[in-house]
């Protein structure tokens, strides 16, 4: 089972800051990587796809990079509605697909 | 736009049957597309429980394989979860997704989630 392991925890920022969140795999997943942000009492919404794209109607201040066992998603300028916990997903080794543990971006 | 529904029994009983169903409306369960379960408790945060195809085949989490059954209803166009033998460790909210082909197969839409708690 492929292990993600998110960093930090929590980051605590302002609005207009950037925020830069790391998922790192226990083993190769090339670009196998999504990133899901969900709001409490919502659902997880699909960010990005594939490490780098940005799922439908995602605005351009998210993006992602990576590939490997290394991952970032990057937050330009934080808008009051990003403020939420952020999980990556793999879907390049099942079963199972797994999730990382969730970093929660939290104001400051 | 494709939406998912859960429904189901939001409470039951140790070593009884966890049953739950999921609606899909505005659009096809029979297309290209597969259709999933997750949860996610406290403990341990999101979990793949497995997916379905409409033609019935399936890909089952091997932590929870031996309880479980998902199956597809194309006349109705919803999709089932049966896990068995229930304990507290499967109190959680379920998520029903629909699992998109054209970027990959991944969880497009969720529908809201239903807490399913397993107490005497």
């Amino acid at each position: 089972e492929i292990v993600l392991t998110q960093s930090p925890a929590t980051l605590s920022l302002s609005p207009g800051d950037r925020a830069t969140l790391s998922c790192r795999a226990s083993q190769n997943i090339d670009s196998d990587l999504g990133w899901y942000q969900q709001k409490p009492g919502q659902a997880p919404r699909l960010l990005i796809h594939d490490a780098s794209n940005r799922a439908s109607g995602i605005p351009a201040r998210f993006s992602g990079s990576g590939s490997g066992t290394d991952f970032t998603l990057s937050i330009s300028s934080l808008e009051p509605e990003d403020f939420a916990v952020y999980y990556c997903q793999q879907r390049h080794n099942w079963p199972p697909w797994t999730f990382g543990q969730g970093t929660k971006v939290e104001m400051k | 736009q494709v939406q998912v529904r859960e429904s189901g029994p939001g409470l039951v009983r140790p070593t009884g049957t966890l049953s739950l169903t999921c609606v899909v409306s505005g659009g096809s369960i029979s297309g290209t597309n597969w259709w999933g379960w997750l949860r996610q408790s406290p403990g341990k945060g999101l979990e793949w429980i497995g997916e379905i195809y409409h033609s019935g085949a399936v890909n089952y989490n091997p932590s929870l394989k031996s309880r479980l059954r998902i199956s597809v209803d194309n006349a109705q166009n919803q999709f089932h979860l049966n896990l068995t033998s229930v304990t507290a460790a499967d109190t959680a909210v379920y998520y029903c997704v629909r699992v998109l082909q054209n970027i990959g197969y991944w969880y497009d839409a969720w529908g809201l989630g239903t807490l399913v708690t397993v107490s005497s």
